[in-house]
C-alpha cells in the first residue's frame, strides 16, 4: 500500500463547477500538507499549504486536512478552463526531513468551457 | 527571472553514456533538492542539500551523484545511463530544511531525460 493514495482520474467538469480533489495517507507522522498544480511539461507549482488539521482558503481554493481520518481535500470553486492541470497532493513529517515530500500520483483535471 | 532554473530541459542520450543536469536558484534559499518523476507521474525525492551539505540521500543507485558547489547550485551527474533512468528530473529549493509555516518548496521546470 502506498503511503499516499490519490485517484488519478481523469476528472472532467464543466466551467463553473465545484471540484473536489482528495488524498488519503497512512503515515500519522505527516504534519505539513500541500497541494501542487502541474501543467503539462512544467514543474509543480504550490497552490495551498496547511500545517496540521484545519481549513485554509485562498481565493477560489480551499484546502482541508482531517488528521484523525488521514484525509485531505482541495476544493476549487467556480472552476475555469485555466484550472485544467494535474493536481498533486504532498505531505511531510517536518523536522529535518521536511523536504522529503511524499506525493500522491496526481489527479488529471479538465475543465471544459 | 526564473527562480529555479535547470538545464538542459530535454536530453536524449544513449545507454552507457554519462550526463549531467545543472540547477541554479536565485531565491537565496539554503536548501536544494532533486526529485524524479517517473512515467506514472509519481514524484520521489532523490537528494537534498542544505548549505552544500548532503542531508537526504534516498535509495538511489550509486550511478547518481549530486554535487553542490555552493548553496545556489545543485547539479546531478548520472554515470552509465540505463533505459530505466528515463524520467523527468526536477530540481527544487526552499528557504530551510526544517518545517515551519511558509517554508515553501519551489520546483524548477524539469529536465526530460530519455535514454535510448
Amino acid at each position: 500500500q502506498k503511503e499516499v493514495e490519490q485517484d488519478p482520474g481523469p476528472l472532467s467538469v464543466p466551467e463553473g463547477a465545484i471540484v473536489s480533489l482528495n488524498c488519503t495517507y497512512s503515515n500519522s507522522a505527516f504534519q505539513y500538507f500541500m497541494w501542487y498544480r502541474q501543467y503539462s511539461r512544467k514543474g509543480p507549482e504550490l497552490l495551498m499549504y496547511t500545517y496540521s488539521s484545519g481549513n485554509k482558503e485562498d481565493g477560489r481554493f480551499t484546502a482541508q486536512v482531517d488528521k484523525s481520518s488521514k484525509y485531505i481535500s482541495l476544493f476549487i470553486r467556480d472552476s475555469q478552463p485555466s484550472d485544467s492541470a494535474t493536481y498533486l497532493c504532498a505531505m511531510t513529517p517536518g523536522g529535518t526531513s521536511y523536504g522529503k515530500l511524499t506525493f500522491g500520483q496526481g489527479t488529471i483535471l479538465t475543465v471544459h468551457p | 527571472d526564473t527562480a529555479v532554473s535547470q538545464t538542459p530541459k530535454y536530453l536524449v542520450t544513449q545507454m552507457g553514456n554519462d550526463k549531467s543536469i545543472k540547477c541554479e536558484q536565485n531565491l537565496g534559499h539554503d536548501t536544494m533538492y532533486w526529485y524524479k518523476q517517473d512515467s506514472k507521474k509519481f514524484l520521489k525525492i532523490m537528494f537534498s542539500y542544505n548549505n552544500k551539505e548532503l542531508i537526504i540521500n534516498e535509495t538511489v543507485p550509486n550511478r547518481f551523484s549530486p554535487k553542490s558547489p555552493d548553496k545556489a547550485h545543485l547539479n546531478l551527474h548520472i554515470n552509465s545511463l540505463e533505459l530505466g533512468d528515463s524520467a523527468v528530473y526536477f530540481c527544487a529549493s526552499s528557504p530551510s530544511n526544517r518545517g515551519f509555516s511558509g517554508n515553501t518548496i519551489y520546483f524548477g521546470e524539469g529536465s526530460w531525460l530519455t535514454v535510448v
